[in-house]
């Protein structure tokens, strides 16, 4: 079953625009991993915030963690047409190892 | 950096017949994989955790005879999707954890398959 839910669906910017990304979960985690996925392909892991750990950054990317509100967030800065691409939260558990995917947001970046 | 492949990528089979998709962790060790599936604009779906050495774990809801798992080493496991049906295509995706560093899945880059 999904873990929860990410907003908006959908996401349609111009280039240079920052781009948010919401992702809420249900059950109390270990991490909460982001990943891109393009068209019909793989996953891309792009960053990994631990539930100690309230904000973490990569490039471009600014991740946040409330875990009082069981949200997440992830924002890309100056967005590229190559940020094109399918947008996935995953919270996982350390005893498992298991990832719980969102509903993904899809992020159309308009040269 | 660490690489998981699949193999076949892609696969189209008539309704009946089983498959297999292969997944290979390539420059690390893992004795645990997942596999998912996913639906065509839809998220990812665990179907199961599979074991290096011992029995596949599987979600809710996912039958254990449709969906053979096998995880016989360190770097390999197998998702043998038995007498598909058209319903059963779908997109496979498998990722893997490295032994030593386990927080993170490098997933491969997914199987398509088209059961006609």
């Amino acid at each position: 079953s999904q873990q929860g839910e990410e907003d908006p669906q959908a996401l349609s910017i111009q280039e240079g625009e920052n781009a948010t990304m919401n992702c809420s979960y249900k059950t109390s985690i270990n991490n909460l991993q982001w990943y891109r996925q393009n068209s019909g392909r793989g996953l891309v892991h792009l960053i990994l915030i631990r539930s100690n750990e309230r904000e973490k950054h990569s490039g471009r990317l600014r991740v946040t963690l409330d875990t009082s509100k069981k949200s997440s967030s992830l924002l890309i800065t100056a967005s590229r047409a190559a940020d094109t691409a399918s947008y996935f939260c995953a919270t996982g558990s350390s005893n498992t190892g298991k990832l719980i995917f969102g509903q993904g947001t899809t992020l159309q970046v308009k040269p | 950096g660490a690489v998981v492949s699949q193999h076949p990528s892609r696969v189209i089979c008539k309704s009946g017949t089983s498959v297999k998709i292969e997944c290979r962790s390539l420059d690390f060790q893992a004795t645990t994989m997942f596999w998912y599936r996913q639906f065509p604009k839809q998220s990812l779906m665990l179907m199961a955790t599979s074991n290096e050495g011992s029995k596949a774990t599987y979600e809710q809801g996912v039958e254990k005879d449709k969906f053979l798992i096998n995880h016989a080493s360190l770097t390999l496991s197998t998702l043998t999707v038995t007498s598909a049906h058209p319903e059963d295509s779908s997109f496979y995706i498998c990722s893997a954890r490295d032994r030593f560093s386990g927080e993170t899945q490098y997933f491969g880059p997914g199987t398509r398959l088209l059961v006609l």
